[in-house]
């Protein structure tokens, strides 16, 4: 069964921690992605990653890092220097990077990690 | 800036109706354009993905894309109550991932 998994499904981090939040695919996509969405708001994107060993930062980079070790993993730290972290992380994939195809590349969706601030 | 725009709602349609969304983008350059439906608490599912001028249809669903007023839309045909969700459409505007709307509400009374 072909799919994106993240954990945990909920995440608690007191002030001043950094946690880490899973990201799994296992569709053979080369593009991964991770979106945050907070209530009433769009998606917005943090970090983004083409190829194993290669990430670019999205229009929220600050206060998070990623690393991508494998094709199939793209995990995401959220640490202390980001100010407002409560809200609904999202990992997404696509067979290749948006911005190099057009037509038809689809981006799939996991089913998402909610991170709240004690 | 590149946006996606679209109507917050809530979009209000008795059971068996039509629904239409309406989504407008900024971007001419533009290639292709998603739709999404996500309910409350979950993560976005995608319905349908068009890219060329027209009509698009699957089953129930049907995008429509006009490049030329930059102006895109998801009509669902026969509404029933578990089409109540937020949709989102999206545009690749040949950036590095795709630009979100901020959702249209739809909700289908029964």
């Amino acid at each position: 069964d072909g799919g994106i998994t993240q954990s945990p499904k909920y995440l608690f981090r007191k002030e001043g921690q950094n946690v880490t939040l899973s990201c799994e695919q296992n569709l053979n996509h080369d593009a991964m992605y991770w979106y945050r969405q907070d209530p009433g708001q769009g998606l917005r994107l943090i970090y983004y990653s083409q190829i194993v060993n290669d990430f670019q930062k999205g229009d929220i980079a600050e206060g998070y890092s990623v690393s991508r070790e494998k094709k199939e993993s793209f995990p995401l730290t959220v640490t202390s220097a980001q100010k407002n972290p409560t809200a609904f992380y999202l990992c997404a994939s696509s067979k290749f990077l948006l911005r190099t195809s057009g037509g038809r590349n689809e981006q799939f969706f996991g089913p998402g990690t909610r991170l709240t601030v004690l | 800036q590149k946006e996606v725009e679209q109507n917050s709602g809530p979009l209000s349609v008795p059971e068996g109706a039509i629904a239409s969304l309406n989504c407008t983008y900024s971007d001419r350059g533009s290639q292709s354009f998603f739709w999404y439906r996500q309910y409350s608490g979950k993560s976005p599912e995608l319905i349908m993905f068009i890219y060329s001028n027209g009509d698009k249809e699957d089953g129930r669903f049907t995008a429509q894309l006009n490049k030329a007023s930059q102006y895109v839309s998801l009509l669902i045909r026969d509404s029933q109550p578990s089409d109540s969700a937020t949709y989102l459409c999206a545009a690749n505007q040949a950036g590095t991932a795709l630009i979100f709307g901020k959702g249209t509400t739809l909700s289908v009374s029964s």
